[in-house]
Parts: C-alpha cells; structure tokens; sequence
C-alpha cells in the first residue's frame, strides 16, 4: 500500500515567494496532520482536519500560514509570504479512527523547506 | 495541557547491546495512548511501538520493549541487541483516548549504535 506522499521533497526559496506544499495521506483515513520540525522547537502540530474539516489550528504560526483539504485524498499547506524563520522540515501524516481505538499516525518522507 | 519530557538528549551504545531510552509525560487523563516513533537519516517517521495505557502488559515489537509505569509516568523503551540500523532520533509521542487524536512529541533522544 502506498504511504503518505509529499511532495516536493526539497524547496529552495527567496524571502516573500509564495510556497505551496502537499500532501496525499493514506487512502481511507479520515485525519490529517501537518507538523513543523526545527531544531530548537521539535515538532510542532501546525494543524488538523478530520473528514476534511479543519479542527484544530492553533498551532499556525501566524496568518502567513494557511492550510487547506479540498478532498478527502489531498491538503495543501500555504505560506506567503515567505520568511527565513520558516526554513524547516514539513511533515504530513495521517490516521484512521475506529470507536474506542485511535490508530498510529502515518508519516510523509517531509518536505526539506529553505527560505533565502 | 500534556507535556512529554524525554531527558537524555543524547545516548551511545555498542552494538548487540542493551539500551534504554528515557520518556516521562503529564497528564491528568486515565486513558492515554503512547508512541514511540524512530526518526532515521533519512528522516522518515517510523512508527516503533505503541502502547494502550489501559493495558498493564508492557508492549513488545521484536527487538524493542516498553517499561510502561502508569504511576510514574513513566514510558521508557528497550532496544536489545543494538544494531547499526537502530542509530536514529527517537521520539516519545502522547495522545488523549478518543475526541482529539493529537500526538504530543517529546524533544528525542539522539541515540547513536557504534560498531
């Protein structure tokens, strides 16, 4: 089976460009997530949808950030403009839930993100 | 709010041996899930061992084992027979039973296998 896919997988990039990254969690899972990885802070949960709808965002940073899930098989996170400070790894996952019995989130490979 | 604390940022073993990885967290819940997650080079996520708080038996995955004190807090995980593979970032995670399925991730543990 086909993991979570994210893409692309590097993204170099001048200060103030628009980024767009991707992601395609795992077929028949109902939530995803998207983390921030630094060395300083670790991995932080930027946000969550389940079936498609966003229910916790508190983890983005600010309103330079936005995500969306247009489709139960495709999410996008946006950030425009773009700053150095968000030079990090950006990581997908998804997860399935079944009543009483929460399921292991599933992890892309990353998206490498360097802002110039 | 849950907070997992995972001590030793760093750690060495030599291979074939025993090592283990230190993982304490808060919370004022009684029905919890804990992960540990192996974060490669190539740094990937991978999932290493799970563990449901509601079950007394300590979760085994092959070479990899839990010490799971409830009390304590505690969640501390084994790896025999260290191999060279093994060397990784390792990350003790935190999820609440049911309603929000949000992982809270430790800082990790840099363990490194010499040969």
């Amino acid at each position: 089976d086909a993991g979570v896919i994210q893409s692309p997988r590097h993204e170099v990039t001048e200060m103030g460009q628009e980024v767009t990254l991707r992601c395609k969690p795992i077929s028949g899972h109902d939530y995803l997530f998207w983390y921030r990885q630094t060395m300083m802070r670790g991995l932080e949960l930027l946000i969550y949808f389940n079936n498609n709808v966003p229910i916790d965002d508190s983890g983005m940073p600010e309103d330079r950030f936005s995500a969306k899930m247009p489709n139960a098989s495709f999410s996008t996170l946006k950030i425009q403009p773009s700053e150095p400070r968000d030079s990090a790894v950006y990581f997908c996952a998804s997860s399935s839930s079944t009543q009483g019995s929460s399921q292991p989130q599933h992890f892309g490979d990353g998206t490498r993100l360097s802002i110039l | 709010a849950q907070t997992v604390t995972q001590s030793q940022p760093e750690m060495s073993v030599q291979e074939a041996e025993t090592v283990t990885l230190s993982c304490t967290y808060d919370t004022s819940e009684n029905n919890y899930y804990l992960f540990w997650y192996k974060q490669p080079p190539s740094r990937q996520m991978i999932l290493v061992i799970r563990q449901e708080a509601y079950k007394q038996q300590n979760a085994t995955e092959n070479r990899f084992s839990v010490n799971f004190q409830k009390a304590a807090k505690s969640f501390s995980l084994k790896i025999s027979d260290s191999q060279l593979g093994d060397t990784a970032m390792y990350f003790c995670a935190f999820m609440n039973w049911g309603g929000s399925e949000k992982l809270v991730f430790g800082k990790g543990t840099k363990l490194t296998v010499n040969p």
